[in-house]
């Protein structure tokens, strides 16, 4: 099993401009979730889907950012305009149903200039 | 608010001793609890869920589980130089999918 696959992994921009992280669970999951880390604030969600259904966004910062899944195989979270207080790493995490243990993809180091 | 609470540390202990790690949580009806283990510039990795009160014990692991003092924890035997990481509790949040984290607490294990 290749486990949850993020991209990129590492990502340096500019104030201002679009970021699009990417993530594939696992085959044959059906929930996945995008958490930001910071030393600050610690593992935050920000947006869970079901079936590919948004289920709780209210960890979403604010309306620059933005989350999809198209399919079963792909979600992206997109950050517009980019600020650097949006800095950290971003992990997503994907589960089955009837399991409760969540799997973490290696993570999107972000870093907002 | 839905809090899970961990003193960050660090924590040190000699190689070989035991390292106990704690965290209490706020939502009575949680029922799943887990504790994952994050090396630096790594992602978090499970080691250990609980589900019941008492102990689950897995290789040199064992997590405590009471449901009515609202704690869990995680003892680590014969602690190794390899166990040095941040240990993040995480606590079901019930009738969602979501998970509350805590923040975690920093072990170092001297050698």
């Amino acid at each position: 099993d290749a486990g949850v696959i993020q991209s990129p992994r590492h990502e340096v921009t500019e104030m201002g401009q679009e970021v699009t992280l990417r993530c594939k669970p696992i085959s044959g999951h059906n929930s996945l979730f995008w958490y930001r880390q910071t030393m600050m604030r610690g593992l935050e969600l920000l947006i869970y889907f079901n079936n590919n259904v948004p289920i709780d966004d209210s960890g979403m910062p604010e309306d620059r950012f933005s989350a999809k899944m198209p399919n079963a195989s792909f979600s992206t979270l997109k950050i517009q305009p980019s600020e650097p207080r949006d800095s950290a790493v971003y992990f997503c995490a994907s589960t089955s149903r009837g399991q409760e243990t969540q799997y973490f993809g290696p993570g999107t180091r972000l870093l907002v200039l | 608010q839905k809090e899970v609470e961990q003193n960050s540390g660090p924590l040190s202990v000699p190689e070989g001793a035991i390292a106990s790690l704690n965290c209490t949580y706020s939502d009575r009806g949680s029922q799943s609890f887990f504790w994952y283990r994050q090396y630096s510039g790594k992602s978090p990795e499970l080691i250990m869920s609980i589900y019941s009160n008492g102990d689950k014990e897995d290789g040199r692991f064992t997590a405590q589980l009471n449901k009515a003092s609202q704690y869990v924890s995680l003892l680590i035997r014969d602690s190794q130089p390899s166990d040095s990481a941040t240990y993040l509790c995480a606590v079901n949040d019930p009738g969602t999918y979501k998970y509350i984290f805590g923040t975690g607490t920093r072990l170092k294990v001297l050698a």
